[in-house]
């Protein structure tokens, strides 16, 4: 098992260009979720999908949009990029439907930087 | 407490020596509390989760506790060995919302 799979690994992208972020999880997972992490802030939620047809807002969705494609598929959109959305960006799995005692999956990551 | 906040921000320890740090949460709403262990250049990767007031999980050299009603937990690292360098986050977990904390960096020297 691959677990939490994220492309690509980093991004350079110039202010108002719009990408991408792929997951895939093959843990067969109800639920994913999109963080984005900056120096001292810790990890914050974008968006997650308790389940298949399902995306709800997190703490920080402003700027982005997502798109639970099937089960295994949870894709990040910027649609138009800014600088302040450099960062680094998680996707996790878990296997509930809803935030509990889950664990959490995380994949390798996506450095993004905007220029 | 309205946030997940973890101290200390990061801490260097001796090889051998032990060492603990807090997380602290909103107890109002509690519903688990999980531990992460980040190395450098990689993902988190789950240490404990635990939802009971005086939970108390073991793995390896590395324990947690949790106090549920005064809103903290504590983890403690027995006997810190190199490999044991990582950052360590909490994540509060009060039905349905998800706080991490910024977490605790932990250098163990040689």
């Amino acid at each position: 098992n691959a677990g939490v799979t994220q492309t690509p690994k980093f991004q350079v992208l110039k202010t108002g260009q719009s990408m991408t972020l792929q997951c895939a999880q093959d843990m067969n997972h109800n639920s994913m979720y999109w963080y984005r992490q900056d120096p001292g802030m810790g990890l914050r939620l974008i968006y997650y999908s308790a389940s298949e047809g399902t995306t709800d807002k997190g703490e920080v969705p402003n700027g982005y949009n997502v798109s639970r494609l099937n089960k295994r598929e949870f894709s990040l959109r910027l649609e138009s990029a800014a600088p302040s959305q450099t960062s680094v960006y998680f996707c996790a799995s878990s296997a509930g439907t809803g935030a509990n005692t889950d664990t959490q999956y995380f994949g390798p990551g996506t450095r993004l930087t905007v220029l | 407490i309205l946030n997940v906040e973890q101290s200390p921000q990061s801490l260097h320890v001796q090889e051998g020596d032990s060492t603990n740090f807090t997380c602290s949460f909103p107890s109002s709403n509690f519903y688990a509390l999980h531990w992460y262990r980040w190395e450098t250049a990689k993902s988190p990767e789950a240490l404990f989760v635990m939802t009971l007031n005086g939970d108390e999980k073991k793995k390896g050299r590395i324990s947690a506790t949790l106090n549920t009603k005064e809103g903290y937990s504590y983890l403690y690292i027995k006997g810190s060995q190199p490999e044991d360098s990582a950052t360590y986050l909490c994540v509060s977990d009060s039905w349905g919302k998800l706080q991490f904390g910024a977490g605790t960096q932990v250098v163990v020297t040689p």
